[in-house]
């Protein structure tokens, strides 16, 4: 069963910030919150991982709620590139496997 | 980061053949990750891959279907065997990166049973 819960699909303008919302009501203390994304005919790629704090690199910025119930993705300046699956999945040790969720869809016209 | 190059990139096979799907690694890892994605679907983990020991399966998944081999730290396979048109999805590896919990996948296979 899917552990994460996040909207089917979003729609976002280029050079629009966008912010991607996904519920993980049974994450535990120890589970790290993980992003990645996967663009058509590809593999997922990372994008950002994080514990408790807020966390910012070069892709995109993650906002975790205080309860870490919910996370949020932000993508600070969407591009046409963008456009793929988003996918929140966590887990509670390295080198275990991740578990996927449906993910979201995100379209960015120009 | 680490790479993984897996092949073939795609294939199209009779049915009741086998294909075998290779993941390389360019650094070592403990374990490897096999999943299974269904046109337009999300992905499905199929088996953890220990280096050394039977891989582990998900619950719908056996080894008689799906035999892996991790032969040494940077590499695996996956057959899929007896192959029906229900076997038409990309497959896909995976292992986690060395120093950061972040995972690295290959492009993926697609595969179509006729």
């Amino acid at each position: 069963d899917a552990k994460t819960t996040q909207p089917n699909s979003m729609e976002s303008n280029e050079e629009e910030p966008v912010h991607l919302p996904c519920n993980h009501s049974t994450i535990s203390g120890t589970d790290y919150i993980h992003w990645y994304r996967q663009l058509p005919s590809q593999g997922p790629e990372y994008v950002i991982h994080g514990l408790t704090s807020n966390v910012n690199n070069r892709m995109a910025s993650l906002a975790i709620a205080e309860d870490r119930k919910s996370s949020t993705l932000i993508l600070h300046r969407a591009t046409l590139r963008d456009a793929a699956v988003y996918y929140c999945t966590f887990h509670n040790q390295a080198g275990t496997a991740l578990i996927f969720g449906k993910g979201t869809t995100l379209s960015v016209s120009s | 980061s680490a790479v993984i190059s897996q092949k073939p990139s795609r294939d199209i096979c009779q049915r009741g053949t086998s294909l075998t799907i290779q993941c390389q690694v360019d650094s070592q890892v403990t374990m490897m990750f096999w999943y299974r994605q269904q046109p337009g679907q999300s992905l499905t983990l199929i088996a953890t891959a220990n280096q050394g020991s039977e891989a582990t399966y998900e619950s719908g998944f056996v080894i008689d279907k799906f035999p892996i081999s991790r032969p040494n730290l940077t590499f695996s396979t996956l057959t899929v065997s007896n192959m029906s048109p229900e076997d038409s999805s990309i497959y896909l590896c995976s292992a986690p990166v060395q120093g950061n919990y972040g995972y690295t996948f290959g492009s993926g296979t697609r595969l179509t049973v006729v």
